[in-house]
């Protein structure tokens, strides 16, 4: 079946850099979503994107659409504790197709 | 509060025993789904539902059995068929199927 390759499969980072980590797939997608899971809990949703080439914000966090339709970006500027988790990226291939989720990219901030 | 609620938290099941997981959604949701999650993996769907008195299986269904009696409502269960339950379960629902899906805190099973 479809898969969605994350990368990369964890960072180890400094309080107060930026983060970027991506999600591509081998055919085009019209649908990115972008979650972020804390330990114990429910995946949260980040940002939704439904245009290729399309560019959302949601506070420090920004998420673009690939113009191939074949992947998504995720950047987090200005790294602070509380964005430690694990990010999974998730994308619908059609729009009557479930929506298949990448196998996450876990968080680390350094102090 | 509007939300997802699964229920329990925390859940032990003797081996052979069958375990149900509760999943309700106060949203007026149309679609709801269960995942299974294991550790460094990405979620696997087990079973969803588009609309009341209707569900199909997902990719992980053998061992699992649903109903979807009312909207809000969506229980699982895990039957002794299923050989490697040890998991954390999570129930999302969606306005409908080509919305984004929203999450429960999970249920993490866990064998005695």
């Amino acid at each position: 079946g479809q898969q969605l390759n994350q990368s990369p499969q964890s960072m180890f980072i400094q309080e107060g850099e930026d983060v970027s980590m991506n999600c591509t797939s081998s055919s085009i997608f019209n649908t990115w979503l972008w979650y972020k899971q804390e330990p114990g809990e429910g995946p949260v949703l980040l940002i939704a994107l439904y245009k290729a080439g399309e560019l959302t914000s949601n506070g420090r966090l920004t998420a673009q659409f690939g113009i191939t339709r074949k992947d998504s970006f995720l950047n987090i500027s200005a790294s602070i504790p509380s964005d430690v988790g694990i990010y999974f990226c998730a994308g619908r291939p059609g729009w009557d197709d479930k929506i298949i989720f990448g196998k996450g990219t876990r968080l680390h901030i350094l102090p | 509060d509007g939300g997802i609620t699964q229920s329990p938290k925390y859940l032990f099941r003797k081996e052979g025993q069958n375990v149900t997981l509760s999943c309700e959604q106060n949203l007026n949701h149309d679609a709801m789904y269960w995942y299974r999650q294991d550790p460094g993996q990405g979620l696997r769907l087990i079973y969803y539902s588009q609309i009341v008195n209707d569900f199909q299986k997902g990719d992980i269904a053998e061992g699992y059995s649903v109903s979807r009696e009312k909207k809000e409502s969506f229980p699982l269960t895990v039957t002794s068929a299923q050989k490697n339950p040890t998991a954390f379960y999570l129930c999302a629902s969606s306005e409908d199927s080509h919305q984004p899906q929203h999450f429960g805190d999970g249920t993490r099973l866990s064998i005695l």
